[in-house]
């Protein structure tokens, strides 16, 4: 089973729309979580950590459940520049690897 | 600020040759990671180093070595390169061992035929 696990769309939304990705970990000592965003043939940029209580940043925001195993990003009013691959990523609370999922893939239509 | 450097940025490669693939970061920071992004697979961690002095495979580490020349370069070699090592390759930092975020290089396209 693979560490971290997202749908990899592609979504494809209209321009003010919300949108939600979910991500799954498989490895109950996670410790630390993220969203990174990947714009084409660029390198991954950090998007936002994911606390436990949640947290939001803008229009997104982050959610972890420790009891499923999974985070979650919600965009709203979605931007024609939001359009990118959304990658998730997780840490251990041992050792010093990140595990990252393949990604979900964004495009926000005008 | 440039953050993490990585050169080169594109290279075509005969199977066989070897090549170095270099990175630098100007934010101090202690641990160093070297990724592959192949489509539909994600990055995979090839080897990372925790401290100066320290390095450890990741996941993917077979035809590939690394050096951590001092604290702020960390390269990645490919001794004997072959076609499967075509790839985008990526070099992270971040501060240290714990909950913080890494900071990508730009990456580098390599070809191998």
């Amino acid at each position: 089973r693979k560490e971290v696990e997202q749908d990899p769309g592609p979504f494809n939304v209209p321009e003010g729309a919300t949108v939600a990705f979910n991500c799954t970990y498989s490895n109950s000592a996670s410790q630390s979580f993220f969203w990174y965003r990947q714009d084409c043939r660029k390198e991954p940029k950090l998007l936002m950590s994911v606390y436990s209580s949640g947290n939001e940043d803008g229009r997104f925001t982050a959610q972890l459940n420790r009891a499923s195993q999974y985070i979650s990003l919600l965009i709203r009013d979605s931007k024609l520049s939001d359009s990118a691959t959304y990658l998730c990523v997780v840490r251990r609370d041992t050792g010093n690897q990140f595990y990252f999922g393949t990604g979900t893939s964004l495009t926000v239509i005008p | 600020n440039a953050g993490v450097t990585q050169t080169p940025k594109f290279q075509v490669l005969k199977t066989g040759q070897s090549m170095t693939l270099q990175c630098a970061q100007d934010m101090n920071h202690n641990s160093m990671y070297w990724y592959r992004q192949d489509p539909g697979m994600g990055l995979r961690l090839i080897y990372y180093s925790a401290s100066e002095g320290t390095t450890d495979k990741g996941e993917v580490p077979n035809g590939y070595n690394v050096s951590r020349l001092n604290k702020r370069e960390f390269s990645l070699r490919l001794e004997s390169a072959a076609p499967s090592q075509t790839s985008v390759y990526f070099c992270a930092s971040k501060p240290g061992q714990g909950a913080q975020p890494q900071h990508f290089g730009d990456g580098t396209r390599l070809s191998i035929l």
